[in-house]
């Protein structure tokens, strides 16, 4: 089975400074992945997801992971952090599933703070 | 576009008593649908998923039971709750069609308290 390793539960950064979230990945086939956030008491939102078209991806506001297959990496970045940036992140990998549809397998999550 | 809806957004039930929970997607025709759990110490589960009409699967034995009486509906059940079951319960909606790495949508979840 494919997993996610989430390195850091939390992570804090000034506003303005650079965001940086670890994923790690283990598959033994070509994965797709993706990046949610989770607002406090809200569900979750895709930020961006890697299919293998192009190894950096970008997504919405303003964050973006770059696909790293020598290091089984996708780690989420932004250039500079806003106080609107403060949340959850979940790194997901995608499984298909016997009956059809796929399963999302996350991470533990990475809670963001940013500070003034 | 689409939409997706849950209902209600907090529950607090006593222990033993039964549980329903609605989702509601808008705006595609026979989403695949799915039923997750974000429980502390568990992470986000997969509960159960549904490709079709009448069809569910379950990805984890438990107290819970899940139906699809149309093709845009999909209810989560118990009939007696345990403490366990506390937990935000999201439904999901994918693309469908089979297709590996499909994208799936979330709701605004439900938040479960059994007390």
């Amino acid at each position: 089975a494919q997993s996610v390793t989430q390195l850091g539960s939390h992570v804090s950064v000034s506003e303005g400074a650079l965001v940086l979230l670890r994923c790690n990945y283990s598959s033994s086939v070509p994965p797709y992945l993706f990046w949610y956030v989770q607002y406090p008491n809200q569900g979750l939102q895709l930020l961006l997801k890697y299919t293998s078209a192009a190894t950096l991806v970008k997504g919405i506001n303003g964050f973006e992971a770059e696909f790293k297959k020598s290091e089984t990496s996708f780690h989420l970045t932004k250039p500079s952090a806003h106080m609107s940036d403060a949340a959850e992140y979940f790194c997901a990998v995608s499984d298909i599933l016997t009956g059809g549809g796929n399963k999302l397998t996350f991470g533990t999550g990475t809670q963001l703070k940013v500070e003034l | 576009s689409q939409t997706i809806h849950q209902w209600p957004a907090t529950l607090v039930q006593p222990v033993g008593s039964p549980l329903s929970l609605e989702c509601t997607v808008e705006g595609t025709s026979n989403p695949n649908l799915y039923w997750y759990r974000q429980a502390a110490g568990r992470g986000l589960q997969l509960l159960f998923y549904s490709v079709g009409i009448g069809q569910i699967s379950s990805e984890v034995p438990q107290n819970l039971s899940a139906s699809r009486p149309q093709d845009r509906q999909f209810i989560l059940s118990s009939k007696k709750l345990l403490l366990s079951d506390s937990g935000f319960y999201l439904c999901a909606w994918g693309q469908g069609g089979g297709s590996w790495g499909e994208t799936q949508y979330f709701g605004p979840g439900t938040r479960l308290l059994v007390l």
